[in-house]
């Protein structure tokens, strides 16, 4: 079976830039969760989404904001971007009722 | 996070030895996940714990969750190159499936 899917896999943006990242959850899976790993760092909660709603909220910033949509897949959008945005963004997604988060290959993005 | 603390920060074994991974939790576990991380590569999935007492294995992997829920072991049999990566354990501590990251280990497995 396929598994998350992420793009793009990597993304080069300049000072000030928007990004879109996208994430495509495991067939059947409705809840989706966004994840950012700086260098050297452990994954850090962002925010994650149950049947198109937000369901909890980590340290995502304001200049980001995230939806997702009726098919299950999920966008991140990440505006005026900071160097300090450069990071391995993951998206994991779960199905109903299971707990098991499974985690896409991430996308890096690069900030100049 | 500090809430969740893994140890060693890094391992280094000689193929074939047996080896344990600890991560330990200053909140009572939800839910206690480990994955494996080649670096600068995704998660993949070992397994995931919720029951007090609960252990599970694949392969030559076994994992257990001790009986008050806030500390996990990831045992490792007749290691192997392939085994090497970064260990982390995710924790949900607050009962959403938000989960939480410890720092990781470092495993390598020398030939």
């Amino acid at each position: 079976a396929a598994g998350v899917i992420q793009s793009p896999r990597h993304l080069i943006k300049e000072k000030r830039e928007t990004a879109t990242l996208k994430c495509y959850p495991i067939s059947r899976h409705d809840t989706v969760y966004w994840y950012q790993q700086g260098p050297g760092q452990d994954p850090q909660f962002l925010i994650s989404f149950y049947e198109k709603m937000q369901s909890d909220k980590g340290s995502i910033p304001d200049r980001f904001s995230a939806q997702q949509f009726s098919d299950y897949h999920s966008e991140l959008n990440m505006s005026s971007l900071e160097l300090g945005d450069s990071a391995l963004y993951f998206c994991a997604s779960s199905a109903a009722f299971s707990y098991e988060q499974y985690f896409g290959p991430g996308t890096r993005l690069t900030v100049t | 996070s500090q809430e969740l603390e893994q140890s060693p920060q890094s391992l280094i074994v000689q193929e074939g030895k047996n080896l344990t991974i600890n991560c330990t939790s200053s909140k009572t576990l939800y839910g206690l996940y480990w994955y494996k991380q080649k670096y600068g590569e995704g998660l993949i999935f070992l397994m995931m714990l919720q029951k007090g007492g609960e252990e599970k294995s694949h392969e030559k992997i076994t994992a257990k969750l001790d009986e008050k829920k806030q500390q996990s072991s990831l045992h490792i049999t007749a290691s192997q190159p392939s085994h090497a990566g970064i260990y982390l354990c995710g924790a949900d501590t607050g009962g959403y499936n938000k989960l939480i990251f410890g720092a990781g280990t470092r495993l390598a497995v020398h030939p």
